[in-house]
């Protein structure tokens, strides 16, 4: 069965709102999450690593106050991208480090689109 | 830094032929792990295969199998016999030891396989 519950796995938006992903570990608990962001027809981008109980870590180029990550409980992060704009339209996906650090477990993904 | 090469952009075979998608990586790590991933339509990641640093030895799974050489960086995938529901797209991934979550990925390969 899934490890990573992502969701929504699809929403659309209209730009100026802010739309929120949750990413949740199902079996184990997890300190640390990752957040990526895949643009069309390209690589997975590191954006920040979420850490339970306190502030994330954002990658070189990564807007905080754009992506906002909160890592409130050992089970749950939230990726909130305020006032959506159409150039945030993109596949976000998370992924949770598992108990033993060399595994990887990505949620199912979210496809925003903004417009 | 952690870089993760994928030369092939695209591939095209017809089913049942065999097909190698090509992975060349960088890092100053001694022990890192090695990813590969298929990517359908649908979006998920879908894992296929972790390799440590330290385990050179080539795995098979059945039609998959992979080639890990340390000397040249690089770890091949190849798909024997290919299958229509084999096309997908192929990452190949990078992360440190201690925090497989934090992966660097190549920019993929788009495999299809045609009938």
């Amino acid at each position: 069965g899934a490890v990573v519950s992502q969701h929504p796995s699809r929403v659309i938006c209209k730009s100026g709102t802010s739309v929120k992903i949750e990413c949740r570990s199902l079996d184990f608990q997890a300190t640390t999450m990752f957040w990526y962001r895949q643009f069309p027809k390209k690589s997975l981008m590191l954006m920040a690593t979420s850490n339970e109980g306190s502030k994330a870590t954002y990658e070189q180029g990564v807007e905080k106050d754009k992506f906002l990550i909160n890592h409130a409980s050992l089970t749950l992060s939230t990726l909130t991208v305020t006032s959506a704009h159409p150039e945030d339209s993109s596949f976000y996906i998370c992924s949770v480090r598992g108990q033993a650090s060399t595994e990887a477990f990505f949620g199912q993904g979210t496809r925003l689109t903004v417009v | 830094a952690q870089k993760v090469t994928q030369a092939q952009t695209e591939i095209s075979v017809v089913e049942k032929e065999d097909v190698t998608l090509d992975c060349v990586y960088e890092t100053r790590d001694t022990t890192y792990y090695l990813f590969w991933y298929k990517q359908p339509p649908s979006g998920e990641l879908v894992f296929l295969i972790r390799r440590n640093s330290f385990d050179e030895q080539n795995e098979i799974s059945g039609r998959y199998s992979w080639n890990f050489q340390k000397s040249t960086s690089s770890f091949n995938f190849t798909i024997t016999a290919s299958q229509v529901v084999d096309s997908a797209v192929y990452f190949c991934a990078l992360s440190e030891a201690i925090n497989a979550g934090k992966s660097t990925f190549g920019d993929g390969t788009t495999l299809t396989v045609k009938p």
